[in-house]
């Protein structure tokens, strides 16, 4: 089966600093990959993905992944980060069946 | 892309009672699915919601608790059956194509408070 592991809980960063949300993937074959924000009491909003190409993607709000095929990973990025970036980040890969297998989610509080 | 209406967004239920969330797209899809999200957790699925058939469950998950239904490509019910304080949780409707280069979409979600 497919999977994304997102290792932090949390990640605090102070407004305007660059954001980084890790993401590392195991897949057999190509990989699909997702970002997902949830603001408190909404649903999920579709920021990126990467299904093949460049690897640096550039997706909603500013946000950019960029998928590294030798570490495994789909890092999200944001260059300077607002009070408003502050949500619960989902990093997910879609398996053969066309579900979504998600990570844990990470929370992301920007201080001002 | 799909805009998809799920409702109710919220609700305090009693305990033993029964629950049926609802999820209509403006679009017709190939493929609808349930999430469940408990406080503090990640994205779990219920099950695929098959047209005119028997939705696929996942493990953990059975009929008798959750029978959904989905009667045509757009429309699908997600039903929460004598509720306890641990189906609690957020419960969310998804679609997608069979196009795997495309994106899935998501409702607004259902808050269940079962108390």
């Amino acid at each position: 089966a497919q999977s994304v592991a997102q290792p932090e809980d949390q990640v605090n960063v102070a407004e305007g600093n660059p954001l980084t949300v890790k993401c590392t993937y195991s897949v057999s074959g190509n990989p699909y990959l997702f970002w997902y924000v949830q603001y408190p009491n909404r649903g999920l909003q579709f920021l990126l993905k990467y299904i093949t190409g460049d690897n640096l993607v550039k997706g909603s709000y500013g946000f950019e992944a960029e998928f590294n095929k030798s570490q495994t990973s789909f890092h999200l990025k944001k260059p300077s980060a607002l009070v408003s970036d502050s949500a619960l980040y989902f990093c997910a890969v879609r398996e053969l069946d066309n579900r979504l297998a998600f990570g844990k989610g990470n929370q992301v509080v920007v201080i001002p | 892309s799909a805009v998809i209406s799920q409702k109710p967004s919220r609700d305090i239920c009693q305990r033993g009672t029964s629950l049926t969330i609802q999820c209509q797209v403006d679009s017709q899809v190939t493929m609808m699915f349930w999430y469940r999200q408990q406080p503090g957790q990640s994205l779990t699925l219920i099950a695929t919601a098959n047209q005119g058939s028997e939705a696929t469950y996942e493990s953990g998950f059975v009929i008798d608790k959750f029978p959904i239904s989905r009667p045509n490509l757009t429309f699908s019910t997600l039903t929460v059956s004598n509720m306890s304080p641990e189906d609690s949780s957020i419960y969310l409707c998804s679609v997608v194509s069979r196009d795997r280069l495309t994106e899935a979409f998501f409702g607004q979600g259902t808050r269940l408070t079962v108390v």
